[in-house]
């Protein structure tokens, strides 16, 4: 079964500080992986993009790292700010298909 | 603004009632995608169109579901003697064809109460 599966649920972050949340998936065959960001109430916006042969990727304060072979990835986003609260998903694309399976997010709470 | 509007924002409806719901892909995307999100959880893939075509439904899709995108411009996804259990929030997302990496931008979503 094509799974997405992440953690923590939820975090509480004091603004500063660096966090790391997980994703280990078992969607095969594997396309591709990405981390979206989705403020409540709003839709999922894409933070980085993964492919098979891609170990990490960085966008600003976010990093993405993938191990293929063991089908994990994780986001670690450094010095938080207030605005980095939000839901965090993971999500892969199967080769061929066309649709996408999400992961059920970490909700992150950044604090003062 | 050029991103992916979603009309209503929101939609309160009695339990039996028909709704229907609208998306504005970015004009030159020609796929679009409908997906359905319960709170908590990741959103769960409905339906996808390459142009004016529907190439994929899920089963999640029941016979009270329908996804339209007449002109391969803007789609819209009713819900015929909506349930309780209709309540969520459905996304819509596009993307282009010509992208290799398929970037798929979703919209605000419409957020359906079912009472």
């Amino acid at each position: 079964k094509n799974q997405v599966e992440q953690s923590p649920q939820s975090l509480i972050i004091l603004e500063g500080k660096n966090c790391t949340l997980q994703c280990n998936y078992t969607v095969s065959p594997f396309s591709n992986l990405r981390w979206y960001k989705q403020d409540t109430g709003r839709g999922p916006v894409s933070l980085t993009i993964m492919t098979f042969s891609e170990n990490t990727k960085s966008n600003g304060r976010y990093t993405a790292t993938l191990d293929a072979d063991t089908k994990q990835s994780s986001l670690h986003i450094t010095a938080s700010q207030l605005s980095d609260s939000a839901s965090y998903i993971c999500v892969v694309r199967r080769t061929g298909a066309n649709n996408l399976f999400f992961g059920t997010g970490t909700r992150l709470t950044v604090i003062p | 603004d050029t991103g992916v509007s979603q009309n209503p924002r929101h939609k309160i409806t009695k339990r039996g009632q028909n709704v229907t719901f609208r998306c504005d892909p970015i004009s030159e995307h020609n796929r679009l995608y409908w997906y359905r999100q319960t709170l908590g959880q990741g959103p769960e893939f409905l339906t996808y169109f390459q142009n004016e075509a529907q190439l994929e439904k899920s089963r999640l899709l029941s016979d009270r579901f329908s996804a339209e995108r007449p002109k391969g411009s803007f789609s819209t996804l009713e819900i015929q003697r909506t349930e309780q259990g209709d309540s969520a929030m459905y996304l819509c997302a596009s993307s282009f064809m010509g992208d290799h990496a398929d970037t798929q931008y979703f919209g605000p979503g419409t957020r359906l109460t079912v009472l």
